[in-house]
């Protein structure tokens, strides 16, 4: 079992839903959580930095953190194509020593 | 502020050759961290310099080196080259300061053994 599992889709929504991404994590020491975006032959790009559990909103994003079942999420509302793209997950213990786990990610289509 | 910039774009290679990437970090940030994605593993960590140091490392093969200097640039080297080792490398940086901080990433260096 692999530390982070992502479903890589494609996900394909029209234009103006709400997405839902998710990952699900086995170990119980990452305690800082991330999302990046990765446009094709770019870098991935950090759209939101989260601590421990809760929820973190930044426009038309959200981040949520749920510590007790190992599950993480971002919703983005209002979705446009310029959205198209894959989304990571990222993970990491406190000290940071193994660097940043990702998943896989999950390649997202929003149709106009 | 430019970003984290990565020199070249793109790279041929062939087995058993070595291969020397190089990455220009934000312009205040000393931590560069180096990153290998593939398709089948994903994004894997490699190492991480500050202070011209190797201050944490991945689980990857000796053959894979890196160094920084003391403007906090960085260099990777991946000696003798294999088919594997086909991949886009990425390179991160951040203020260094404290550990988890947020990580910026470059485009990266496509790879390619042949």
């Amino acid at each position: 079992q692999k530390e982070v599992e992502q479903d890589p889709g494609p996900l394909s929504v029209p234009e103006g839903a709400i997405v839902s991404l998710n990952c699900t994590y086995s170990n119980s020491a990452f305690q800082y959580f991330m999302w990046y975006r990765q446009y094709s032959r770019k870098g991935p790009e950090l759209l939101m930095y989260t601590y421990s559990s809760g929820n973190k909103e930044d426009g038309r994003f959200t981040a949520q953190v749920d510590k007790s079942s190992k599950y993480i999420s971002l919703f983005i509302r209002d979705s446009q194509p310029s959205d198209s793209a894959t989304y990571l997950c990222a993970m990491s213990a406190r000290g940071g020593a193994d660097g940043l786990t990702f998943g896989k990610g999950t390649h997202l289509i929003i149709q106009p | 502020k430019a970003g984290v910039t990565q020199t070249p774009r793109y790279l041929i290679k062939t087995r058993g050759q070595q291969v020397t990437l190089s990455c220009s970090p934000i312009s205040g940030h000393r931590s560069v961290s180096w990153y290998q994605q593939t398709p089948g593993q994903g994004l894997q960590f490699l190492f991480e310099y500050f202070s011209e140091t190797q201050r944490n490392k991945g689980n990857f093969p000796g053959r894979f080196s890196g160094r920084q200097f003391s403007n906090s640039r960085s260099e990777m080297n991946v000696s003798t080259l294999e088919l594997g080792d086909s991949a886009l490398y990425l390179c991160a940086s951040s203020l260094g300061g404290a550990a988890n901080e947020k990580l910026f990433f470059g485009s990266g260096t496509q790879l390619s053994v042949l």
